[in-house]
């Protein structure tokens, strides 16, 4: 069974720093391009930043661009987010996401909730 | 960025009801185009790809269609568990973008 178990949320100040952990199990990781999406009543749903299977391509929205680093490492199955400068609207449940040959979203942790607030 | 644009935002329902959801895409994206399903306090779940394609292990009552800029999700007779939030997205280029969700509620 593929399971994604996302950590690594929490509450932070803005301007401050939080890392959301991926771990993936159940299928061949280092086979797939891995999301981060979020989604915020406001925004409803957005993808944040996507990695190819070896690391060597990733992309961001560009509300994250320059704050938020994509990596992966193989060897651990997981997949790993730094945000950095978090700002109010970075509030948001946070899912890690498996990518399908097809380019569908076919396998999702059930998300960590980062809340930015003084 | 690709614009996807859902309609209805809701809908109420009964069980047993035939239910179309629509998704327009603001430029022509052939048949890359996904649905997914969230419950509350739930991540979103595969319906659909490709239009057409029915995920596995998602109920025959659930289709897809469409392709360059017009789609439709049918569910050809509700269930109690159908009642949830449908999400299209397009995977034609980048950034994948999603619509903004369309409520089936009880009637």
């Amino acid at each position: 069974e593929v399971q994604l178990v996302e950590s690594g949320g929490g509450l932070v100040q803005p301007g401050g720093s939080l890392r959301l952990s991926c771990e993936g199990s159940g299928f061949t990781f280092s086979n797939h391009w891995m999301n981060w999406v979020r989604q915020s009543p406001a925004m409803g749903l957005e993808r944040v930043a996507t990695i190819k299977q070896d690391g060597s391509e990733t992309s961001y929205m560009g509300s994250v661009e320059g704050r938020f680093t994509i990596s992966r490492d193989n060897t651990k199955n997981s997949l790993y987010l730094q945000m950095n400068n978090l700002r109010a609207e970075d509030t948001a449940v946070y899912y890690c996401v498996r990518v399908s040959a097809k380019w569908a979203f076919d396998s999702w942790g059930p998300g960590t909730l980062v809340t930015v607030s003084s | 960025d690709i614009q996807m644009t859902q309609s209805p935002s809701s809908l109420s329902a009964s069980v047993g009801d035939r239910v179309t959801i629509s998704c327009r895409a603001s430029q022509a994206i052939g048949t890359y185009l996904n649905w997914y399903q969230q419950k509350p306090g739930q991540a979103p779940n595969l319906l659909i790809f490709l239009a057409s394609h029915l995920q596995s292990g998602v109920p025959s009552r659930f289709s897809g269609s469409g392709s360059g800029t017009d789609f439709t999700l049918t569910i050809s007779s509700l269930q109690p568990e159908d009642f949830a939030t449908y999400y299209c997205q397009q995977s034609y280029n980048r950034p994948v973008t999603f619509g903004q969700g369309t409520k089936v509620d009880i009637k």
